[in-house]
């Protein structure tokens, strides 16, 4: 089964920080990665996706992603946070490769990072 | 507007009781979801469901239910069979399981 890891449960860091934030999967086949970003209040939202081609994947808000097929790897970075940054990330998976059916095909997450800026 | 929308956003209910969670899009969208979101766990899937009158168990479906039975309907029946049911409850949907899924606001259900 595909699993998620995300190892940084909790960030704190001071405005214009640089940021990067872990994820792994463990799956070998084909994937589509996600970042989502929930804000304190708000519902889930899209930061960015990648699901083929260049594996730097820019999103909103100043945030991209590189994913490393040999790392399993697809962490999330920013160059200078800013304090409306304060967040929780997820990082999710969705994969598929030959033989796969039905029951592989599902949106797997992490178990999250808070994220906490200090102005 | 386009969206999800999950109602009631508050929820509470005696121990023993059986509770559905609503969930609608008008997203035009094939795949839902339904996740539970705990402190330090992330989003764990319940059920999901990729076309009508279709759906399969996510990691965590033991005493809950779900029917599809419209495409843009996708309730969720929290069971007296779940041990734990107090969490926050968040539905979502896409045009298909390999595309991004776009998320409703969540109902916070308390079983006392």
């Amino acid at each position: 089964a595909q699993s998620v890891s995300q190892h940084n449960h909790h960030v704190i860091l001071s405005e214009a920080a640089s940021l990067e934030l872990g994820c792994n999967y463990s799956y070998g086949g084909t994937v589509n990665l996600f970042w989502y970003v929930q804000y304190p209040g708000q519902h889930l939202q899209l930061l960015l996706k990648y699901f083929s081609g260049d594996p730097l994947v820019k999103g909103i808000k100043g945030f991209e992603a590189e994913f490393i097929k040999s790392k399993f790897s697809f962490n999330l970075r920013k160059p200078s946070v800013q304090w409306s940054d304060t967040a929780e990330y997820f990082c999710a998976v969705n994969a598929w490769g030959i033989g796969s059916n039905f029951g592989n095909e599902k949106l797997t997450f992490g178990t999250g990072t808070r994220l906490t800026i200090i102005p | 507007d386009g969206g999800i929308t999950q109602s009631p956003k508050y929820l509470f209910r005696k121990e023993g009781q059986n509770v559905t969670l609503s969930c609608e899009q008008n997203l035009n969208h094939d795949a839902m979801y339904w996740y539970r979101q705990d402190p330090g766990q992330g989003l764990r899937l319940i059920y999901y469901s990729q076309i009508v009158n279709d759906f399969q168990k996510g990691d965590i479906a033991e005493g809950y239910s779900v029917s599809r039975e419209k495409k843009e309907s996708f309730p969720l029946t929290v069971t007296s069979a779940q041990k734990n049911p107090t969490a926050f409850y968040l539905c979502a949907s896409s045009i298909d399981v390999n595309t991004e899924a776009f998320f409703g606001q969540g109902t916070r259900l308390t079983v006392v």
